[in-house]
């Protein structure tokens, strides 16, 4: 079954770190660039960063380009996001996603950024 | 970084009324624009790529036109499925790629 999954969302203090999980089903995972965005409470979609297959290339909005990184293992067929000194805007579901553009989505996790 | 501008942010329809969604780009994306739709609580699902081209299994009612910096999305015959949020997507090129802020098309 071709699926994204999203894992270690939750509750952090701010200032906290988080490293958010990706595992993948079903497809040839290192054919695809893979993207993470996000979705705060009642807003839009942000694009954050994506990475290409054989992770030479990565970007990132210039929101979050000092405090997040993305990475892939291959091998585990899984992405990574890592996020650090975590504000509270940064509350959001967050959704990995398969493809430029993303024709295949996770279900999303919940960060919640709050004291 | 290129900006992407949808309007209406909000617009009220009918059943069976035709509907149209326009996005700008700040610069020119060439046809690297693609139309997602949301519903509460569930992840964006891709409707069309390169400005005009629907993906699979997407009702032939929905419609992607434009080039450059100019687009539009169109859905001949609103059904009652289609009430739902729209946002555009710029993939032009590296490095970032933007979401227009969204269309939320409402039950008049």
């Amino acid at each position: 079954q071709v699926q994204l999954v999203e894992s270690g969302g939750g509750l952090v203090k701010p200032g906290g770190s988080l490293r958010l999980s990706c595992a993948t089903s079903g497809f040839s995972f290192s054919d695809y660039y893979l993207s993470w965005v996000r979705q705060a409470p009642g807003k839009g979609l942000e694009w954050l960063t994506y990475i290409s297959g054989d992770s030479f290339t990565k970007y990132y909005a210039d929101s979050v380009k000092v405090r997040f990184t993305i990475s892939r293992d291959n091998a585990k067929n899984s992405l990574y996001l890592q996020i650090t000194s975590l504000r509270v805007d940064d509350t959001a579901v967050y959704y990995c996603a398969r493809g430029r553009p993303a024709a295949l989505w996770g279900q999303g996790t919940l960060v919640t950024v709050s004291s | 970084d290129i900006q992407m501008t949808q309007s209406p942010s909000t617009l009220s329809a009918s059943v069976g009324d035709r509907v149209t969604i326009t996005c700008r780009a700040s610069q020119s994306i060439s046809i690297w624009l693609a139309w997602y739709q949301q519903k509460p609580g569930k992840a964006p699902k891709l409707l069309i790529s390169k400005a005009t081209t629907l993906e699979t299994g997407v009702p032939s009612r929905f419609t992607g036109s434009g080039s450059g910096t100019e687009f539009t999305l169109t859905i001949s015959g609103l059904q009652p499925d289609d009430f739902a949020t729209y946002y555009c997507q710029q993939y032009n090129s590296h490095p970032t790629w933007t979401f227009g802020q969204g269309t939320k098309v409402e039950i008049k």
